[in-house]
């Protein structure tokens, strides 16, 4: 079974600049999130969706940062535009229920973006 | 404000012997409770959970133990092996299905 995909895995821009994520979570999984990672910190949420709705965005800076999971299946996280505090790992997760308490979330390699 | 904190960036242990890492949180609404281990350049990868009603859980080297009047969490590895070699996360969710992730320890295991 193929795991999270999470393309590109790696970005370098410049500030002020606009970058997008790209996710495909793990085949059937009903639940996806967008997790930041700074370094020497543990992942922070972003975003949840369950489905296509997403059910928890209060950490989202909604001024710069959009999300989308058309079709509740891929999912693309964009940041315009970005400044250099945004410099970290984007990691994207999937579990199997919308809603599942007791799912483990299955995480990709995670996509290092680089801001100069 | 950090919910869940590990105070332990690096630990290193003896190969064979016990590693244990410990996991502290201050929300007592969180019901369930998560080890991660990562790589590097990998995503964290799911290891061990533990549900608030019990105590204990154990899978193969692998034990985690909760102490809820504490707000304590460990996880004890036994015995240790350098594959073991990797930076552990403890998270822990709330009832609103929410993860908090505290900040990783690296753990090395000196062969």
């Amino acid at each position: 079974e193929a795991g999270v995909v999470q393309s590109p895995r790696y970005k370098i821009i410049e500030k002020k600049q606009p970058v997008a994520f790209w996710c495909n979570p793990i085949s059937g999984h009903n639940t996806l999130y967008w997790y930041l990672q700074n370094l020497g910190q543990g992942p922070e949420l972003l975003i949840r969706y369950e489905n296509e709705e997403a059910v928890d965005d209060s950490q989202l800076p909604k001024d710069r940062f959009s999300a989308e999971r058309l079709k509740g299946v891929d999912s693309t996280l964009k940041i315009q535009p970005a400044e250099l505090g945004d410099s970290a790992v984007y990691l994207c997760a999937s579990s199997p229920r919308a809603g599942g308490r007791g799912d483990t979330q299955y995480f990709g390699p995670g996509t290092r973006l680089t801001v100069l | 404000d950090q919910q869940v904190k590990q105070n332990s960036p690096s630990l290193s242990v003896q190969e064979g012997r016990i590693s244990i890492l410990n996991c502290d949180y201050t929300n007592s609404m969180f019901d369930y409770f998560l080890w991660y281990k990562k790589y590097p350049a990998e995503g964290p990868t799911f290891l061990i959970s533990i549900s608030s009603i019990k105590d204990k859980n154990e899978d193969g080297r692998f034990t985690v133990f909760l102490n809820k009047s504490a707000k304590h969490l460990s996880l004890h590895i036994v015995p240790s092996q350098p594959g073991d070699s990797a930076v552990y996360f403890c998270a822990a969710r709330n009832t609103g299905n929410q993860f908090y992730f505290g900040t990783g320890t690296s753990l090395t295991v000196i062969p």
